[in-house]
């Protein structure tokens, strides 16, 4: 079965640094494009950024852009999002998930992994 | 971006009801919406994709409907576990957007 594994999270100081991790199994990661998804306290999911199954192209919405970098090693079936500069409304749970940068639908999710950013 | 707009926020309802949550996008995306379902706590879980196919393992007292900027998601019979929060997403541009959520409360 399809288990993802984030971890990373943790409490941060405005203007650090954070890097997530999220270890995949039960599908075939190397042909599968990935998805980081945020969810802040009490609110709605938005999109963060994704990256194709080669690690060629990758995406972010405009206010993370220039901030995080998302990679992954298909060697280690594993996605990362190297976040820098965090702002207090960085904080979230970050979720990844599987998926298509187009037409698709996220079908899986793991659990998720809670980035705080405060003084 | 395209919007996603829920309505209502939140709903009360009784076990046995039948719910309906719309979500409109701000322009057309022919059928690439996507339903979820939130629990306190827990990741989503996808229910309908594609406006109106359900999901392996997801009840059939769950069903979308919609095309274009209107669409539907229904819950037949509300049934205990059902009360949680659902989300919309579509899928037809980039970046995928989500609405806002729906809230369905015990009545």
């Amino acid at each position: 079965q399809v288990q993802l594994v984030e971890s990373g999270g943790g409490v941060v100081q405005p203007g650090g640094s954070l890097r997530l991790s999220c270890a995949a199994s039960g599908f075939t990661f190397i042909t599968s494009g990935m998805h980081w998804v945020r969810q802040a306290p009490g609110k709605g999911l938005e999109w963060v950024s994704f990256i194709r199954y080669d690690g060629i192209s990758k995406y972010y919405r405009d206010s993370v852009e220039g901030r995080f970098t998302i990679s992954r090693d298909n060697s280690k079936n594993t996605l990362y999002l190297q976040m820098n500069s965090l702002r207090a409304e960085d904080t979230a749970v970050y979720y990844c998930v599987p998926g298509d940068f187009w037409g698709g639908y996220f079908a899986y999710w793991g659990q998720g992994t809670l980035v705080t950013v405060s003084s | 971006d395209i919007q996603m707009t829920q309505s209502p926020s939140s709903l009360s309802a009784s076990v046995g009801d039948r719910v309906t949550i719309t979500c409109r996008a701000s322009q057309s995306i022919s059928s690439y919406l996507n339903w979820y379902q939130q629990k306190p706590g827990k990741a989503p879980k996808l229910l309908i994709y594609a406006a109106s196919s359900l999901q392996s393992g997801v009840p059939s007292r769950f069903s979308g409907s919609g095309s274009g900027t209107g669409f539907t998601l229904t819950i037949s019979s509300l049934q205990p576990e059902d009360f949680a929060t659902y989300y919309c997403q579509q899928s037809y541009n980039t970046p995928p957007t989500f609405g806002q959520g729906t809230k369905v409360e015990i009545k």
